[in-house]
């Protein structure tokens, strides 16, 4: 069946300081792939998603690009922020499903 | 527009006792998702609705657990008996047929005493 694997965290970063929080997956198909943010207290939000091999999905400074031949999508930002603290979650849709597989989360601390 | 609305966002109760989370997705989405999460587990797909028709219920820990979409607006998710193990945040997601993303509400923390 489908798997994200995300790298374990926590992750700690000083201020400015670059992120990348490995996302790699198990599918059947071809799937869509995503990373969402959960800040404190909150429902998860989609952060920025790919949808076929070699797209690079962007928002708020944070990239990911849909490598199908190392079946990754590794999320990175040049110069992270305090206000980036967050858990971050890789996911899948494979082909026409509607539910999503989730990674089991990264969280990243970001301290001044 | 207003975002997926989960109610109550709190909820302690004993074990044994009738619990009932309510979700309102975003009007026009047709895809309804019901979370939980947990430290030891992350977060679990419990079930999903398409047109208010409960597709993959897979996810359901056991038959303490039900939910329910009577009409486009409205779904519950039901536990009876609830138990300690019970005890997570439970999430509501809903998505249009078009886009597929989906639209978490701010979740239910549950506690089971």
């Amino acid at each position: 069946g489908d798997s994200v694997t995300q790298m374990e965290g926590p992750v700690t970063l000083s201020e400015e300081a670059f992120l990348t929080i490995n996302c790699t997956y198990t599918a059947t198909g071809y799937p869509s792939l995503f990373w969402y943010v959960q800040y404190p207290g909150e429902g998860l939000q989609l952060l920025l998603k790919a949808t076929k091999a070699d797209d690079k999905g962007s928002n708020k400074g944070f990239e990911a690009t849909y490598r199908k031949e190392t079946t990754s999508f590794h999320l990175e930002k040049g110069s992270v922020q305090v206000s980036d603290s967050a858990v971050y979650f890789c996911a899948l849709r494979d082909g026409s499903a509607r539910q999503l597989t989730f990674g089991s989360g990264t969280q990243l601390t970001v301290l001044p | 527009d207003a975002g997926v609305i989960q109610s109550p966002r709190h909820e302690v109760t004993e074990m044994g006792q009738e619990v009932t989370l309510r979700c309102k997705p975003i009007s026009g989405h047709n895809s309804l998702f019901w979370y939980r999460q947990t430290m030891m587990r992350g977060l679990e797909l419990l079930i999903y609705f398409n047109n208010n028709v409960p597709i993959d219920d897979s996810g359901m820990p056991e038959d303490r657990f039900s939910a329910k979409m009577p009409n486009a607006s409205f779904s519950t998710l039901k536990i009876q008996p609830s138990e300690p193990r019970d005890s997570a945040v439970y999430f509501c997601a809903s998505s249009r047929r078009t886009d597929y993303e989906q639209y978490f509400g701010p979740g239910t923390r549950l506690t089971v005493t």
